[in-house]
């Protein structure tokens, strides 16, 4: 247990519905990070936090993918209008500096 | 693209023997990170080396780099069947990115038969 935890661990949902996804890091870390890992590969860059700040997202953040973090605190990635093609893990970690620790992760199977 | 590429992208190994994983990257890094991920869980990390090292311990873990060939290799010591896991390499950029996204190969998955 790195302290990162995720809810929730299992998400099935049929295509075209919403869902939404928590993080809570691990308390005195000020940056968050999200990662999405298909089958078979490495977990790909989805967006960055250093407190409330979202500072980075990459290209595979469509329109349709939302995070927050709203006191610097938890975080939330929401998928609207979800398609087969996010079923995957979706990753959250956190840092201080260097190291970053990572949670469970949240598996969304999309029907 | 990924920025880590992992060679083998398979090892199978008796217990008792080393392990050795490669990572090669593309662009200048901070530092680089070695995780393990066992089947459908999280990442551990495992150990991260700076871009001004050439070579780190952690018990049976031992890192090496190279920024001159743009590598790194992992090898572990007296291997163990809970050893038994995907290894992943990940840069850390510098400059701008220094400290925000890591960027992930592929993995070695690491079988350790008893």
């Amino acid at each position: 247990d790195t302290g990162v935890s995720q809810d929730p661990r299992h998400k099935i949902t049929k295509r075209g519905q919403n869902v939404t996804f928590r993080c809570d890091p691990i308390s005195e870390h000020n940056r968050l990070y999200w990662y999405r890992q298909t089958l078979g590969q490495g977990p790909e860059f989805l967006t960055y936090f250093q407190n409330e700040a979202q500072l980075e997202k990459s290209r595979l953040l469509s329109d349709r993918f939302s995070a927050e973090r709203p006191k610097g605190s938890f975080s939330t990635l929401e998928i609207q209008r979800t398609e087969q093609g996010d079923s995957a893990m979706y990753l959250c970690a956190s840092s201080s500096w260097g190291e970053q620790f990572f949670g469970p992760g949240t598996r969304l199977t999309v029907l | 693209s990924q920025q880590g590429e992992e060679d083998p992208q398979a090892l199978s190994i008796q217990e008792g023997e080393n392990a050795t994983m490669n990572c090669s990257y593309k662009t200048s890094i901070n530092n680089l990170q070695w995780y393990r991920q066992n089947s459908g869980r999280g990442l551990v990390h495992l150990i991260l080396i700076r871009s001004n090292e050439r070579e780190k311990h952690s018990g049976r873990l031992r890192v090496t780099l190279d920024t001159s060939k743009k590598s790194s290799s992992l090898l572990i010591t007296a291997s163990r069947a809970a050893d038994t896991a995907s290894y992943f390499c990940a840069t850390d950029g510098g400059g701008e990115t220094s400290g925000s996204r890591l960027t992930f190969g592929e993995g070695t998955q690491l079988t350790v038969n008893p």
